[in-house]
């Protein structure tokens, strides 16, 4: 069966600080991966997705990045924090047939 | 601009009654339909798709589609207070970008003793 992990589980981080979050899957392969945000109060918003290594299309303009090095890896960056980039931060994997996405355990990232 | 909307509830039933959570979208090309479960802190887990008009039943959990009208409901038959939590529901349109999925802002479910 299919198991997608994330960490860290919790994140605190001064403003300007770098950030990395990363997300791995098991038992499948060329996953579409997919990285949200869900900030209290508000809806989830999705941020980047991939259909394989080294593709990643961005859906919002922000100081946050993502990369996918291997293909059950996906990583989401910054390069200095900002106080509205707190929030839960989730994966998501769906298979090629693109129906159903999963969700991983998720980061909350409380940046200070 | 594809949107899903959902009664904003908060919404409350006693153990034992039906819950029945509502969803309506805009885009008349959106095809598929999930319903997703999140408890407080926790991930959104799939609990429920539907790809065609009509009801789908699992356990506890039937989903209606009616692309008529373009509404998407989830009832909960014998509710429990394990039950209470954010319901999300979700829509994709055929085709769309890599399995784009439009999310509402959830409903919040308690279910008393």
């Amino acid at each position: 069966s299919q198991t997608i992990h994330q960490w860290p589980a919790t994140l605190v981080q001064p403003v300007g600080s770098p950030l990395s979050l990363e997300c791995t899957v098991e038992g499948t392969s060329n996953p579409n991966l997919y990285w949200y945000r869900q900030a209290a109060g508000r809806g989830l918003q999705l941020l980047f997705y991939s259909v394989g290594i080294g593709q990643i299309s961005s859906e919002v303009p922000q100081n946050l990045s993502a990369s996918r090095p291997q293909d059950r890896q996906f990583i989401l960056s910054s390069k200095k924090l900002l106080l509205s980039d707190s929030g839960f931060y989730l994966c998501a994997w769906a298979g090629t047939n693109y129906n159903e996405q999963f969700f991983g355990p998720g980061t909350r990232l409380t940046v200070l | 601009q594809k949107e899903v909307e959902q009664n904003s509830g908060p919404l409350s039933v006693p153990e034992g009654a039906i819950a029945s959570l509502n969803c309506t979208y805009s885009d008349r090309g959106s095809q598929s339909f999930f319903w997703y479960r999140q408890y407080s802190g926790k991930s959104p887990e799939l609990i429920m798709s539907i790809y065609s008009n009509g009801d789908k039943e699992d356990g506890r959990f039937t989903a209606q589609l009616n692309k008529a009208s373009q509404y998407v409901s989830l009832l909960i038959r014998d509710s429990q207070p394990s039950d209470s939590a954010t319901y999300l529901c979700a829509g994709r349109v055929e085709g769309s970008t890599l399995g784009r999925l439009y999310f509402g802002r959830g409903t919040q479910l308690t279910v008393w003793p």
